[in-house]
């Protein structure tokens, strides 16, 4: 089945550039119904939905960081990925990549574990 | 944005108890309402999709209902492995946005 992991630095200085990969197995990020999201879950508190790609590179971004959030995708690996740009304190976070499903009424029916990604100097 | 406001924050019950959890949004969100389960240290499950669909594999002692902006998850018999931090979303509109979650607590 379908599995997603994220990979990338756990620890970004303030200031720079968070990035981070999902990489898809078990089936094909180029398979039309699914967009591919981002979310993030601050320390013991809930979730904030960050943005979706479609394979094609089509791009939805929550407002709230669309200044500062890029989501691209590489079919040919099978991934996207994310950048966050200027990270603060404030953008500590684990950080998911999810499979938004059109069959499940848009529901993210596939998540990654997760990654911590600490803001610090 | 849409908010989702849950209720309540948290709860305690007993092996066996009845439960249920409320999300209400701001605006009419028809039917496009999930609800997720989340373990500790854990990604958020998928339980129930469109206000009431369960997932396959999903028990069927979880139920979802409700539409417009009001909204219930109910456990019939809570067992052990229920005992965790309940998520609901609305997928009707971008940015797509979460309830601010239930706990779950054994009592």
């Amino acid at each position: 089945q379908v599995q997603l992991r994220e990979s990338g630095p756990g620890l970004v200085k303030p200031s720079q550039t968070l990035s981070l990969s999902c990489t898809v197995s078990g089936g094909s990020i180029s398979s039309g119904g699914y967009f591919w999201s981002w979310i993030r879950q601050h320390p013991g508190k809930g979730l904030e939905w960050i943005g979706y790609i479609y394979y094609s590179g089509s791009t939805y971004y929550n407002p709230s960081l669309k200044s500062r959030v890029t989501i691209s995708v590489d079919t040919s690996k099978n991934q996207f990925s994310l950048k966050l740009t200027s990270v603060t304190a404030a953008d500590t976070a684990v950080y998911h990549c999810a499979r938004m499903n059109g069959d499940y009424s848009s529901a993210f029916d596939i998540w990654g574990q997760g990654t911590m990604v600490t803001v610090s100097s | 944005d849409i908010q989702m406001t849950q209720s309540p924050s948290s709860l305690s019950a007993s092996v066996g108890d009845r439960v249920t959890i409320t999300c209400r949004a701001s605006q009419s969100i028809s039917r496009y309402l999930n609800w997720y389960q989340q373990k500790p240290g854990k990604a958020p499950r998928l339980l129930i999709y469109a206000a009431s669909s369960l997932l396959s594999g999903v028990p069927s002692r979880f139920s979802g209902s409700g539409s417009g902006t009001d909204f219930a998850l109910t456990i019939s018999s809570l067992q052990p492995e229920d005992f965790a931090a309940y998520y609901c979303q609305q997928s009707y509109s971008a940015p797509y946005t979460f309830g601010q979650g239930t706990k779950l607590e054994i009592k």
